[in-house]
C-alpha cells in the first residue's frame, strides 16, 4: 500500500527546457514534503522541501509546488541541466510515535537531461 | 565533516548465511533509520530509532531481520538467514532531531545468491 506514488518511473527532457516530477500522497495527515535527488552508487541527498502551510517554495532553479486539496505535489526545475539527471524521491513526513516524525517515500522518477 | 558511514559496501553471499550490515551516524544526530532500496518497493523504512531506542519497526519484513543501536555512534542490521529476496542496496540515515531531513550514508549492496 503506497502511501506515496511516483506514477512516472521515467522521465527526459532537452537541457534548458523544464522538468516536472510529479507526486501524489494518500494520508491526509501528512505535514511535510521532501525531495531528494540521488546519483548510481550514492546515497539519496536532500533537495526542497515544503510544509502543508505552504503552496510553493523556491530555491534557486527548484520549486516545489504542494496541493492540498488534490493530494498533489510536483518538483519544477528551470531551466535543466545534463548534471541534473538523477533519481528524484518524494518523500513526506508523518507524526509518529514518541513525537518524532518518519519520511515514507515513493518508488522514484529517474530524470534524464539531455545535452 | 564525516557524513553517515555504511559498511559494507558491497556484499555477496550465499543463501542461508548471516549478513551484518554497520552503519555510523552523523556525530550529535539522535534518529537513525534504516532503509532498504528496491526496484520494486522503492525505499522502504524497516525500522528506526531515536536516542538508541526502537520507534518503529513495522517495517521490518519478518523475523530474520533485526536491528541493533547499542551506542549513540553505532547500528547495526541483521539477517539471518539470508535469501536471494533480500538482494537490495541498504541505506542508513541519520537526523539531529525529530523532524526534518535525513542524511543518508552511500549504502550497502547486498546480493544473495
Amino acid at each position: 500500500d503506497q502511501q506515496v506514488k511516483q506514477n512516472s518511473p521515467s522521465l527526459s527532457v532537452q537541457e534548458g527546457r523544464i522538468s516536472i516530477l510529479n507526486c501524489d500522497y494518500t494520508n491526509s495527515m501528512f505535514d511535510y514534503f521532501l525531495w531528494y535527488k540521488k546519483y548510481p552508487a550514492e546515497g539519496p541527498t536532500f533537495l526542497i522541501s515544503i510544509s502543508s502551510i505552504k503552496d510553493k517554495n523556491e530555491d534557486g532553479r527548484f520549486t516545489v509546488f504542494l496541493n492540498k486539496s488534490a493530494k498533489h505535489l510536483s518538483l519544477h526545475i528551470v531551466p535543466s541541466q545534463p548534471g541534473d539527471s538523477a533519481v528524484y524521491f518524494c518523500a513526506a513526513s508523518a507524526l509518529a510515535q514518541g513525537g518524532s516524525e518518519k519520511l515514507v517515500f515513493g518508488k522514484g522518477t529517474k530524470l534524464t537531461v539531455n545535452p | 565533516d564525516a557524513g553517515v558511514i555504511q559498511s559494507p559496501r558491497h556484499e555477496v553471499t550465499e543463501m542461508g548465511q548471516e549478513v551484518t550490515l554497520r552503519c555510523k551516524p552523523i556525530s550529535g544526530h539522535n534518529s537513525l533509520f534504516w532503509y532498504r532500496q528496491t526496484m520494486m518497493r522503492g525505499l522502504e523504512l524497516l525500522i528506526y530509532f531515536n536516542n538508541n531506542v526502537p520507534i518503529d519497526d513495522s517495517g521490518m519484513p519478518e523475523d530474520r531481520f533485526s536491528a541493533k543501536m547499542p551506542n549513540a555512534s553505532f547500528s547495526t542490521l541483521k539477517i539471518q538467514p539470508s535469501e536471494p529476496r533480500d538482494s537490495a542496496v541498504y541505506f542508513c540515515a541519520s537526523r539531529r532531531g525529530y523532524t526534518g531531513e535525513l542524511f543518508f550514508g552511500e549504502g550497502s549492496r547486498l546480493t544473495v545468491l
